[in-house]
């Protein structure tokens, strides 16, 4: 089972909105309700911050939200704040052998 | 507190064994499935494992299928992983990690612990 497929970085100033895509296939991130995503700050554990697409745990920022079309994940970061710069993964189900996948990574970096 | 506080990391040679655990608490541990992830220094996490909450199904991750096996005790609110027939390619950082939802099978996890690490060389 691959790795779902994000951009390597993304970026933007303060203020701005960024999207991060996730692409997968139809055995997983086009098939299932529990596409999540998950932020990483350096030498912490991944925390997660959407799940069911399109879900925000208690205590997330509603500055994050997510959506899916087809095949593609994808988690908008609104009015980006320094705090935001991260490592961002997305995640989702699969009916692989494999039964969970997570994406390959974007860094997120505030100019 | 609700947290999840793991151990058993170290340094072992190529083909050895290893036994992780992972420690609950501030939450029904025995009601919660609960999986084990891994993350490889400088790369993306890696799904290794997840255990119903019942301890009776087990999932395992292609990579280490026949090698691994996760177990819980409910009674002692504690994660397990024997890791057998180690390899290079199992040098990483293990977290435990909790499912969001009781019931939820590999939904999303909402709690991580700090991660032990394994190291695996000659």
């Amino acid at each position: 089972q691959s790795a779902l497929t994000q951009p390597a970085s993304v970026s933007g100033s303060p203020g701005q909105s960024i999207t991060i895509s996730c692409t997968g296939t139809s055995s997983d991130v086009g098939a299932s309700k529990y596409v999540s995503w998950y932020q990483q700050h350096p030498g912490k554990a991944p925390q997660l911050i959407i799940y069911d697409v399109a879900n925000r745990p208690s205590g997330v920022s509603n500055r994050f939200s997510g959506s899916k079309s087809g095949n593609t994940a994808s988690l908008t970061i609104s009015g980006l704040q320094a705090e935001d710069e991260a490592d961002y993964y997305c995640s989702s189900y699969t009916s692989g052998s494999t039964l969970y996948v997570f994406g390959t990574g974007t860094k997120v970096t505030v100019l | 507190e609700v947290q999840l506080l793991e151990s058993g990391g170290g340094l072992i040679q190529p083909g050895g064994s290893l036994r992780l655990s992972c420690a609950a608490s501030g939450f029904s541990f025995s009601n919660y499935d609960m999986s084990w992830v891994r993350q490889a220094p400088g790369r993306g996490p890696e799904w290794v494992s997840t255990i119903r909450s019942s301890g009776f199904n087990t999932f395992y991750a292609d990579s280490v299928k026949g090698r691994f096996t996760i177990s819980r005790d409910n009674s002692k609110n504690t994660l397990y992983l024997q890791m057998n027939s180690l390899r290079a390619e199992d040098t990483a950082l293990y977290f435990c990690a909790k499912d969001l939802t009781a019931g939820c099978y590999l939904c999303a996890f909402d709690l991580w612990g700090q991660g032990t690490m394994v190291t695996v060389s000659s």
